[in-house]
């Protein structure tokens, strides 16, 4: 089954934990993404990569680091952890031609407390 | 399940009515808009996507319309079934670096 998958779903830590949030794609897309969703504000990009080792700033990138080291990989790495990260988190895959259609994960919610 | 965007616009409609959806977009140079649904508990999932030098474009029990004049989006979904509720999602893609950018979204719900 063609599908995006993301680990944990569900993520309690305290301020300043470092964490990693996989995600996995199996469908050999080059375009990878993430994204985060607050009520009011909506999906906003953080990071995406258009191919492996090729990455680049979203909207709101700041605390976040990704990396592509593999083309159906592309974890979420957060160093040091803040309340304000408190979120629902999406990643995303695509072909690059048709990148309008993304492939989204069930999402992780995390909450840094 | 989850519930993001507790302050949605909600359209409440009958089962077997025909439902439009409204987005307003800002950014004239985005080559496609895309329409995605997120049911609760789960990723957006892409839904149809028109690109911008069309009006319309006909899926299976959805049509999208693009007035460029005024910025407007729209989604019609025929005989809309109780599997239709979620939020819906407007997205605009342009060029470069590939992102979607998402509206805020609407909130569908389905009386039987």
């Amino acid at each position: 089954e063609a599908q995006v998958t993301q680990n944990p779903r569900y993520l309690i830590t305290v301020t300043g934990k470092k964490l990693t949030v996989t995600c996995s794609q199996n469908m050999n897309h080059e375009y990878m993404s993430w994204y985060r969703q607050d009520p009011g504000l909506g999906l906003r990009q953080i990071y995406y990569s258009m191919n492996v080792e090729v990455t680049d700033k979203g909207d709101v990138p700041e605390g976040y680091k990704v990396s592509r080291k593999e083309k159906r990989n592309f974890p979420l790495i957060l160093e040091s952890p803040s309340p304000n990260q408190t979120s629902l988190y999406f990643c995303a895959s695509s072909y690059m031609d048709r990148d309008y259609e993304q492939y989204f994960g069930p999402g992780t919610r995390l909450t840094v407390t | 399940g989850e519930s993001v965007g507790l302050h949605l616009p909600t359209l409440s409609v009958q089962e077997g009515d025909n439902s439009i959806i409204n987005c307003a977009y800002s950014n004239s140079a985005s080559d496609y808009f895309i329409w995605y649904k997120q049911e609760s508990g789960k990723g957006p999932q892409f839904i149809i996507d028109i690109r911008s030098n069309m009006d319309k474009r006909q899926g299976q029990r959805v049509t999208v319309l693009l007035n460029k004049t005024v910025k407007h989006l729209s989604l019609q979904i025929a005989a809309t079934q109780p599997g239709d509720s979620a939020v819906y999602f407007c997205a605009e893609s342009g060029t470069g670096r590939r992102a979607l950018t998402f509206g805020s979204g609407t909130r569908l719900q389905v009386q039987p």
